[in-house]
């Protein structure tokens, strides 16, 4: 079946302007996850998103960041007047549940100039 | 949720088997062990995770020690594509304890 598809797969993008990020999870996966990805480095949560619950915003490094679900499903990841350190590659999970395993997308690589 | 332990790199030759090891002695009782793995620019994948019996997907084997402080990965018949990073991570199954967060992992090198 399908997995979890991103788009776009890389995004070039001046210091200051927005960018969207989308995420369409495993169909029926009720949990939805962002996380980024420096050149070299671990996974850093961003958010998550659980059925109809609020979502945990615990990791989101500032105000410029935000995301929404809609409908349950499909997920965009805002970032308002990039910087450079905002250069990395931002992956989405889903999983069934929140205790079952998340299946990552492919990923968006951003590069702020 | 415990830290593991995992060597840097390994080298396997193609065709055989690929055993990866894990330390978790610090690992509680409702905490499972779970591997994933990151091909080179790709999204990280998930393999396989285990409570306490082993466990076998189409991808891998997952060997547990009786007192459950260190875990195998085993692909059993290791090729080129399955070079990766491979990681070891112990979860909680309860509330608050879903994100993920990889340490270093083991660099393994399939060799033709």
């Amino acid at each position: 079946g399908a997995g979890v598809s991103q788009s776009p797969s890389n995004k070039v993008t001046e210091k200051g302007k927005d960018v969207e990020l989308r995420c369409d999870p495993i169909s029926g996966h009720t949990a939805l996850y962002w996380y980024r990805q420096s050149l070299g480095q671990g996974l850093e949560f961003l958010i998550y998103f659980q059925g109809n619950s609020a979502p945990d915003k615990s990791g989101l490094p500032s105000d410029r960041f935000s995301a929404e679900r809609t409908g349950g499903s499909v997920s965009t990841l805002t970032i308002q007047r990039t910087q450079q350190e905002d250069s990395a590659v931002y992956l989405c999970a889903s999983s069934l549940a929140t205790h079952n395993e998340q299946f990552f997308g492919p990923g968006t690589r951003l590069t702020v100039l | 949720d415990a830290k593991t332990t995992q060597p840097p790199s390994m080298d396997c030759a193609e065709g055989r088997a690929a055993n990866l090891p894990c330390n978790h002695s610090t690992i509680s009782g409702n905490e499972y062990v779970y591997w994933y793995r990151q091909i080179h620019s790709q999204g990280p994948q998930y393999i396989i995770h285990g409570l306490k019996n082993n466990e076998t997907n189409e991808m891998a084997s997952l060997i547990i020690t009786e007192d459950r402080k260190s875990s195998t990965l085993i692909l059993p018949h290791a090729t080129l594509r399955d070079t990766a990073v491979y990681y070891c991570i112990v979860r909680h199954s309860g509330a608050g304890s879903y994100q993920l967060t990889f340490g270093k992992g083991t660099k393994l090198s399939v060799i033709p």
